[in-house]
């Protein structure tokens, strides 16, 4: 099954700079591949996704770029804001038949600093 | 919009009592994923379900069960309560089986087992 290893676990960046969250996956089949921000005490919320026939993709501050060959995909916030500051998990489809569960990488806890 | 609704938001319980969650999908959604989050973990995937047959299982110990009724609302249902069943519960809906047309999560359950 799927595997993905994401890094770094804990991220503290200053108010305004930028911020870079990697994952890797192991499935080279794999061809969808979410990013997800958790606040405290609430489920995660889809921030970006793309899917393997793009490299990249970008939403005003977010972007999320994907390497195939190496299998690993990030996730990019500029002008971070101290709204920002979350617990941020990628994720890839854990089977490609069926319903599609997702297999998360272990999360990254995001600070911003004022 | 309409989101994905689960109930109870928290629940306390005893050792070896039972406890039913609910969740209420996005209208028309047609699949529903069960996650388990302990305190800083990944969502690890439980069980889910399409069209109210069982679509895939993960990680989810026998006592547990889950269904999913004809207007597509899934209940998980755990009994034989352990001290480690304490988690958020996090159900998930998606139209259709690739869960990429909008993989959203609900709120999420705090079950809390004492």
């Amino acid at each position: 099954g799927e595997n993905v290893e994401q890094h770094p676990s804990t991220l503290s960046v200053q108010e305004g700079d930028s911020a870079v969250i990697k994952c890797t996956y192991s499935d080279s089949a794999s061809n969808y591949f979410p990013w997800y921000k958790q606040e405290l005490g609430k489920g995660p919320q889809l921030i970006i996704d793309i899917r393997s026939n793009v490299g990249e993709k970008k939403d005003q501050r977010i972007a999320v770029t994907l390497n195939k060959t190496a299998k690993h995909f990030s996730l990019h916030i500029t002008e971070t804001q101290p709204e920002d500051s979350a617990v941020y998990f990628c994720a890839a489809p854990g089977e490609l038949q069926g319903a599609q569960k997702l297999v998360f990488g272990q999360g990254t806890r995001l600070t911003i600093n004022p | 919009a309409a989101g994905v609704i689960q109930s109870p938001r928290h629940l306390i319980k005893e050792k070896r009592e039972t406890a039913t969650l609910k969740c209420y999908p996005i209208p028309r959604h047609d699949t529903v994923y069960w996650y388990q989050q302990g305190p800083g973990q990944d969502p690890q995937f439980l069980i889910s379900f399409y069209e109210k047959m069982q679509s895939d299982k993960g990680s989810i110990p026998d006592r547990f069960s889950a269904q999913q009724f004809s207007d597509y609302h899934s209940e998980l249902n755990m009994s034989s309560l352990e001290l480690g069943d304490s988690a958020l519960y996090f159900c998930a809906s998606s139209l259709g089986l690739t869960g990429q047309a909008g993989y959203t999560f609900g709120s999420g359950t705090r079950l809390t087992v004492v």
